[in-house]
């Protein structure tokens, strides 16, 4: 089946700095989202963005579907922003079946 | 809007036992989709519902079982629990067939087996 990679697993920051998340996949997919799970365990979806670049505030993510990767870039970071990052791509395979990456822990210390 | 609402929040559960997990999706979404969260495995799919039609499965037993209701809402269902099925179930909505629109989840139901 298709595979779903993330990087970097754990990244600490500095309030204020910035950074890049990757996510590669094995295989075409007809969509890819990322999402953020807060320290409570909520899920809150960023980015529904199967090609191209959207922006939201602070956030904004890239996806080049014909190079099978995608990147969130998070600037100017606040504590808020710690938690997991997860991209999850999904497939038709006859019915859609939603793959997640193993996730990118991100602690930003004030 | 409400979102995504799933019931209960908490549940703690005996081996052997079996247990019903609710999901009301968001106002007007008809695809309703459960997963796993567990340390050791992270995130799995386990099912997806659209239209009262189960339209795939993740590798998952039989014990895990579930239906989706004529309002969206979908439960889950699993029998002759084990200790590895602790973990947090989660919910997700979307507006239409799958692939074709945003996933929005719901805050989960941490369950516990003894």
């Amino acid at each position: 089946g298709i595979q779903v990679e993330q990087s970097p697993p754990d990244l600490i920051l500095q309030e204020g700095a910035n950074s890049t998340l990757r996510c590669n996949f094995s295989d075409s997919v007809n969509n890819l989202q990322w999402f953020h799970q807060n320290p409570w365990g909520q899920l809150i979806n960023l980015f529904y963005i199967p090609s191209g670049t959207k922006q939201n505030g602070r956030l904004s993510a890239t996806t080049v579907a014909t190079e099978r990767y995608s990147l969130l870039y998070i600037s100017s970071s606040q504590t808020t922003d710690s938690g997991v990052y997860f991209c999850a791509v999904e497939r038709d395979t006859g019915g859609f079946k939603t793959i997640f990456g193993a996730g990118t822990r991100l602690f930003v210390k004030a | 809007k409400a979102g995504v609402t799933q019931t209960p929040r908490y549940l703690i559960k005996t081996r052997g036992q079996q247990v019903t997990l609710s999901c009301s999706p968001i106002s007007g979404h008809r695809s309703v989709s459960w997963y796993q969260q567990t340390p050791g495995q992270g995130l799995q799919f386990l099912f997806e519902y659209f239209s009262e039609t189960q339209r795939n499965k993740g590798n998952f037993p039989g014990r895990f079982s579930g239906r989706q209701f004529s309002n969206s809402r979908s439960e889950m269902n699993v029998s002759t629990l084990e200790l590895g099925d602790s973990a947090l179930y989660l919910c997700a909505s979307s507006l239409g067939i799958r692939g074709d629109s945003p996933l929005h989840f719901g805050n989960g139901t941490r369950l516990t087996v003894t």
